[in-house]
């Protein structure tokens, strides 16, 4: 069975403090991808990587950065110098790949949420 | 642009009645998807639909229903209300479906008193 395991339910940090949103997962597949979603207050999700399971070099984008460890079955999320604006909940989710249906349900982790005080 | 549009944005309703959510996309994808939200749980996936025509059921299907006659149009039947369906509705859709990014509308929030 897949799953996602957010064990961070709240975080709180000080404006500028570098902060890591965990994200740990269980599938069988051997192809596999991780996708990491913010939800800001305004409640609208959006997507902001996807990543599959051949590729474990980290990204860097901005201010984040993800970090996929194959070894220990994480996809981690860290904030560079936070910012009022990236306090929201941050879902991690896992999809497979079939070859047998046409779709692959998307595994949400239950969110963590974030909040970044001035 | 205006992506995924979802209405009503909050709701209320009496125990037995019926809605139906309305959930349309520009973007011209051939999936869409239905995901209810509770507090502290993640999504949940009710139903999804491939292409118009085709429907089928994710985790949560009762007490919905769906219809897919057009591309964009993707509405989410509630029949019979019940305080269990209380949550936080997403609409969402995606191109050649997962694992490609999805696409979600603002939300609509449901109560049923």
């Amino acid at each position: 069975a897949q799953k996602v395991t957010q064990a961070q339910t709240e975080i709180s940090v000080v404006e500028k403090e570098d902060v890591t949103l965990d994200c740990v997962y269980e599938t069988r597949d051997t192809t596999y991808y991780l996708f990491w979603y913010k939800q800001p207050p305004s409640g609208e999700l959006v997507f902001l990587i996807r990543r599959n399971s051949f590729d474990e070099q980290n990204e860097i984008s901005g201010r984040y950065s993800w970090n996929f460890q194959k070894s220990t079955s994480s996809f981690n999320f860290t904030i560079t110098a936070s910012q009022v604006v990236d306090s929201a909940v941050y879902f991690c989710a896992l999809s497979g790949v079939s070859t047998k249906t046409s779709y692959d349900k998307v595994i949400f982790g239950p969110g963590t949420s974030l909040s970044v005080i001035p | 642009n205006a992506g995924v549009t979802q209405t009503p944005k909050f709701r209320i309703l009496k125990i037995g009645q019926s809605m139906t959510l309305q959930c349309t996309q520009d973007m011209n994808h051939n999936y869409m998807y239905w995901y209810r939200q509770d507090p502290g749980m993640g999504l949940k996936l009710i139903y999804y639909s491939v292409g118009a025509g085709i429907t089928d059921k994710g985790e949560v299907p009762n007490g919905y229903n769906v219809s897919r006659s057009t591309t964009e149009d993707f509405p989410l039947r509630l029949e019979l209300a019940a305080p269990s369906q209380t949550s936080v509705y997403f609409c969402a859709s995606s191109y050649v479906g997962v694992p490609r990014e999805q696409y979600f509308g603002p939300g609509t929030r449901l109560t049923v008193t």
